[in-house]
């Protein structure tokens, strides 16, 4: 069974600044995706990046880019130049190619971004 | 084009009531679940759909709960009777059917549960 630790229940940064979210993962599958959820109080999931794991180049979106340790099960969210539409509670994820499409979340990190 | 939509968003029922939650996912998607979070942990899978088979819900406690799917298109989830550690985010997602086995799932806003 796969399990995602997320050991930052909480995480603030000031407005136009830089925060990384951490994450580890353990899985003995070699085929699989890396996933960062963002979930405002609306409550409504939005995939924010993913990785696939078969890629050693670190994904990107925007703002947005991962630090993808493979041999260290490691996968980091590094948010750049912060906004306030950033805070949110950011759920890291895992998908394996073994998994039956089940998504394995981690508890989540609340992130609150000060003004 | 519509999300994935979900009634009620709220639901307070008293203890050892019925109470059903409906899902209608993103058009041409084939694939439905339905997720569980607890209040400050993330999502756990409840049941997942391909079509109208349920090909996955060895999570649904089935003596409470129950799930129907039955054109292959929205969807209910029950749970009879309610109690209290039921109270929690329901959430359902969509994906459409690939060979891949990614398949990018589409949340909703999910329906708040509080059982008194």
């Amino acid at each position: 069974a796969q399990t995602v630790t997320q050991s930052q229940p909480e995480m603030s940064v000031q407005e136009a600044e830089t925060v990384t979210l951490s994450c580890t993962y353990d899985t003995s599958e070699s085929d699989y995706y890396l996933f960062w959820y963002k979930q405002p109080p609306s409550r409504q999931m939005i995939l924010v990046i993913r990785q696939e794991a078969y890629k050693q180049q670190n994904a990107t979106e925007n703002r947005f880019s991962v630090n993808f340790q493979k041999a260290a099960k490691s996968f980091s969210l590094k948010i750049s130049d912060s906004q306030l539409g950033d805070a949110a509670m950011y759920f890291c994820a895992f998908l394996g190619s073994g998994s039956a499409r089940q998504l394995t979340f981690g508890s989540g990190t609340q992130l609150t971004v000060l003004p | 084009e519509a999300g994935v939509v979900q009634s009620p968003r709220y639901k307070i029922i008293e203890k050892k009531q019925p109470v059903a939650f409906w899902c209608n996912p993103i058009s041409g998607h084939n694939t439905l679940y339905w997720y569980l979070q607890n209040l400050g942990q993330g999502p756990e899978l409840l049941i997942r759909y391909e079509n109208e088979e349920a090909v996955d819900d060895s999570q649904l406690p089935k003596d409470r709960f129950s799930a129907e799917r039955l054109k292959g298109v929205d969807s209910t989830l029950k749970i009879q009777p309610a109690e209290l550690g039921d109270s929690a985010v329901y959430l359902c997602a969509s994906s459409p059917l690939t060979s891949r086995f990614l398949d990018e799932q589409f949340f909703g806003p999910g329906t708040r549960l509080t059982v008194l």
